[in-house]
């Protein structure tokens, strides 16, 4: 089964620059990589996609390296509004012609005073 | 504001009883993806709908059900409820129903069941 792997939580101090990396086994060929935030009790909100290299757009980057098993989000100078949990897309399970997503269990960022 | 509409907020009901959750996609989007969030867990994915037809099953129980309709709206049909079913119950669309990987999703706001 594809499966991410992501810290389950991290600190930061608000300003400083905050980087979750999430690992994705079995990534296929035309699959793009998206992270999702999520406040407590709100749905889960896009924050970026991206496919090979680096992507970036005003709220964060998007990096991801040549053999694409895993990917970085970048958060830039992080304030106490960025606390929220982060997901990264799991890859679809391809069964058939069903492709199944699976969110990961996500990251737990919380950003200090 | 996602456009991905959700109804009812709240719904309070006890064991063995059934509810419907209704969702209303963005204006344009033609897929609609439904999801289980209990305390504290991630989002399980449960259906996905695509322009009326079912396109993937998650983990979703037998006494669970959807379907879309013509309009593209979509119900979620819980039966037998258990106390275990408590949980967030999120609504996403997209415009493309090849798959959750490569489509961008737009959530709702969720409906929170709580069964008693």
């Amino acid at each position: 089964l594809a499966k991410t792997t992501q810290p389950i939580s991290m600190d930061s101090y608000e300003g400083q620059e905050v980087n979750i990396t999430c690992s994705h086994n079995n990534i296929a060929t035309n699959d793009y990589i998206t992270w999702y935030q999520q406040f407590p009790s709100q749905g889960p909100r896009f924050i970026i996609q991206g496919y090979k290299t680096k992507v970036t757009n005003e709220v964060a980057s998007l990096f991801i390296p040549a053999d694409r098993k895993s990917s970085t989000l970048s958060l830039p100078r992080v304030s106490l509004s960025d606390t929220a949990v982060y997901y990264c897309l799991s890859p679809p399970i391809s069964s058939g012609s069903a492709r199944q997503l699976t969110f990961g269990s996500g990251t737990q960022l919380t950003v200090l005073p | 504001d996602s456009g991905v509409t959700q109804t009812p907020k709240h719904l309070i009901t006890a064991t063995g009883q059934r509810v419907t959750l209704r969702c209303s996609p963005r204006s344009g989007d033609l897929s609609v993806y439904w999801y289980q969030q209990s305390l504290d867990q991630g989002l399980q994915f449960l259906i996905h709908y695509y322009n009326g037809e079912e396109r993937a099953k998650g983990n979703i129980l037998e006494r669970f059900s959807a379907q879309q309709f013509p309009d593209l709206h979509s119900e979620l049909n819980l039966s037998s409820l258990e106390l275990g079913d408590s949980a967030l119950y999120f609504c996403a669309s997209s415009v493309g129903g090849r798959g959750q990987g490569s489509s961008l999703q737009y959530f709702g706001p969720g409906t929170r069941l709580t069964v008693t």
